[in-house]
């Protein structure tokens, strides 16, 4: 199985930073990425499909980037409501594997 | 517009079984594969299963092999998980999710809210 790894596993950030999260697969996938977001209680929610291809309806300010083993997700300026977990998911075979997490706290 | 709605989950003992529902509208549930994802509390989320829009091609995560089973019925625009034989760390919300996109490139765009299943003595 292809094991998805982000990092950090949690942050702590300002309304208006920018911010970066990363994850790191274990073998090369292309660009066979995808992002969601989750909020508490709340099922995930795509961001972010094929590494770097913005879901409909999902604001500019978030970003991807990567291909081969490494990939990131970049929110351009933090807003309230984008403190969450997010999660990256590879695409390249199954197990379609998560990664472990990346929860946004407010600082 | 898209709607998900998972039904079935509860408390069920160890060794027990489930049926968890999902029921699809708002899109030709037929034309599209389908997943399992499940959440354990405080956890991650975890791939369980998917099923090609004609059923012709499924898939399980190793942990639950040989214990759940993945159907649908495309004339009910119905997605079904049997599980079997469980266990405590089989507790979980268990979402049912779209799944658009050819190939490598498919994608989960739309997400049920969720069913819990509890399982223990």
């Amino acid at each position: 199985d292809i094991q998805m790894t982000q990092s950090p596993s949690s942050l702590s950030a300002s309304v208006g930073d920018r911010v970066t999260i990363t994850c790191r697969a274990s073998q090369s996938i292309s660009t066979y990425l995808n992002w969601f977001q989750q909020k508490p209680g709340k099922a995930p929610k795509l961001l972010i499909y094929a590494a770097s291809n913005l879901q409909s309806g999902v604001p500019s300010r978030f970003s991807g980037s990567g291909s081969g083993t490494d990939f990131t997700l970049t929110i351009s300026s933090l807003q309230p409501e984008d403190f969450a977990t997010y999660y990256c998911q590879q695409s390249y075979n199954t197990p379609r594997t998560f990664g472990q997490g990346t929860k946004v706290e407010i600082k | 517009e898209v709607q998900l709605v998972e039904s079935g989950g509860g408390l069920v003992k160890p060794g027990g079984s489930l049926r968890l529902s999902c029921a699809a509208s708002g899109f030709t549930f037929s034309l599209f594969t389908m997943n399992w994802v499940r959440q354990a509390p405080g956890k991650g989320l975890e791939w369980v299963s998917s099923i090609s829009s004609s059923s012709t091609y499924i898939y399980y995560a190793d942990s639950v092999k040989g214990r759940f089973t993945i159907s649908r019925d495309n004339a009910k625009n119905s997605l079904y998980l049997q599980l079997n034989s469980l266990r405590a760390e089989d507790t979980a919300v268990f979402y049912c999710a779209r799944e658009v996109g050819s190939g490598n490139y498919s994608r989960a765009d739309y997400w049920g809210q969720g069913t819990l299943v509890t399982v223990s003595s």
